[in-house]
């Protein structure tokens, strides 16, 4: 069965320091993989998506994602946080290019403090 | 570029009631999904249009939701009679080939 695990439900950090947000997928075919995050208030926004080629990807907000196949990992990264990345976030996954529905895992909320 | 909109943004409702919920998708987009999130759980599918045809509906939880999307365009998820179980924050979705799933802000409905 698709599963995505989230192993941090909240995580902590403080303004400045780096960032690391686990994903872990089980997934019978070639994964599409994905990063959401909600801020308070808003909907989903997708920061960045794997479908093939190199593994690092770069998103939006200066977040990257590195899709490791035999850790079957896409773990989500930013060298540095600022107070206005505090919000909650999602990896999810997919096929056929997004085209199909999303398996969402639990979420990991971000908090930042000074 | 428009995004996803939803409408309404919150609904509060009691049990036994009605309620409609309206998703637009960005212009243009074929696919169109709805998830639900309850919670305290994670966001879960509930069902995907290819323009105005139900391509899967497997995540429906019951009878009492009725989606439609009629013309291909906008689509309306209905839900009768409304449980307590069924609160949570229901999510719009749309796509085009290759450029993933765009969200919309979510409705949150309250069945008290």
């Amino acid at each position: 069965a698709q599963s995505v695990t989230q192993p941090d439900i909240h995580i902590t950090v403080s303004e400045g320091a780096s960032l690391e947000l686990r994903c872990n997928y089980s997934y019978g075919a070639t994964p599409y993989l994905f990063w959401y995050v909600q801020s308070p208030g808003q909907g989903l926004q997708l920061l960045l998506k794997y479908f093939s080629g190199d593994t690092l990807v770069q998103g939006i907000k200066g977040f990257e994602a590195e899709f490791k196949r035999s850790q079957s990992s896409f773990n989500l990264r930013k060298p540095s946080v600022h107070w206005s990345d505090a919000a909650e976030y999602f990896c999810a996954v997919g096929a056929y290019s997004g085209n199909t529905p999303l398996v969402f895992g639990k979420g990991t909320r971000l908090s930042v403090i000074a | 570029e428009a995004g996803v909109t939803q409408f309404p943004s919150h609904s509060v409702i009691e049990k036994g009631q009605t309620v409609t919920l309206r998703c637009d998708p960005i212009s243009g987009h074929d696919n169109l999904y709805w998830y639900r999130r309850v919670m305290g759980k994670e966001i879960k599918f509930l069902l995907h249009f290819v323009k105005e045809s139900k391509q899967d509906e497997s995540g429906m939880p019951n009878n009492r939701f009725l989606a439609e999307r009629t013309g291909g365009t906008y689509s309306t998820l209905k839900v009768q009679p409304a449980e307590l179980e069924d609160s949570g924050v229901y999510f719009c979705a749309s796509s085009q080939q290759g450029a993933g799933q765009f969200f919309g802000p979510g409705t949150r409905l309250t069945v008290l």
